[in-house]
């Protein structure tokens, strides 16, 4: 089956700082989305992003399909964006989630 | 251990029916999550259990649709009257703890078309 991997798997950084977070996928996938986990758990839509590029605020998602691969920019983190990111692909309503990243943002 | 289970698979029903989606998360799991995927678009929270409570449903889209989990176990997802727009793939998911730092143990999913 598709392996999805992310890294890294730990991230801890200053606030204000720049951080970006790497998806790999082993095999052509219909969609690809971007998830960050809140405290309680749930799993949060941040980008829905098989391909090219798009910006909401301080967060913006590439996804190059031809080279499997993903990727998460967050510019100028705040201490709210500490938590669990999740890149997740499907293909024929399979999902695949990759382990996901752990970012601790310091004030 | 077996994993998150759903039931049906697939269901196709007209427009205006009733249709009730099961799950049944691992076993001991006090957590369970329902999520959608209509058609071509991203995937959705929609509701969010501990145990039998409902910890957060701010994501069900209308009254149409109905969440239970009676006993804190097996959950049951209905949407009466069924719309076309209610058509996709909802997926449930399970996990032990909910402090963001449990994995999701997600199910197969339910794909359910509105004709």
């Amino acid at each position: 089956g598709i392996q999805v991997e992310q890294s890294p798997p730990d991230l801890i950084l200053q606030e204000g700082a720049n951080s970006t977070l790497r998806c790999n996928f082993s095999d052509s996938v219909n969609n690809l989305q971007w998830f960050h986990q809140n405290p309680w758990g749930q799993l949060i839509n941040l980008f829905y992003i098989p391909s090219g590029t798009k910006q909401n605020g301080r967060l913006s998602a590439t996804t190059v399909a031809t080279e499997r691969y993903s990727l998460l920019y967050i510019s100028s983190s705040q201490t709210t964006d500490s938590g669990v990111y999740f890149c997740a692909v499907d293909r024929d309503d399979k999902i695949i989630f990759g382990k996901g990243t752990r970012l601790h943002i310091l004030p | 251990e077996a994993g998150v289970t759903q039931f049906p698979s697939h269901s196709v029903i007209e427009k205006g029916q009733t249709v009730t989606l099961r799950c049944d998360p691992i076993s001991g799991h006090d957590n369970l999550y329902w999520y959608r995927r209509v058609m071509g678009k991203e995937i959705k929270f929609l509701l969010h259990f501990v145990k039998e409570s409902k910890q957060d449903e701010s994501g069900m889209p209308n009254n149409r649709f109905l969440a239970e989990r009676t006993g804190g176990t097996y959950s049951t997802l209905k949407v009466q009257p069924a719309e076309l727009e209610d058509s996709g793939v909802y997926f449930c998911a399970s996990s032990q703890g909910s402090r963001g730092s449990y994995e999701q143990y997600f199910g197969p999913g339910t794909r359910l078309t509105v004709t």
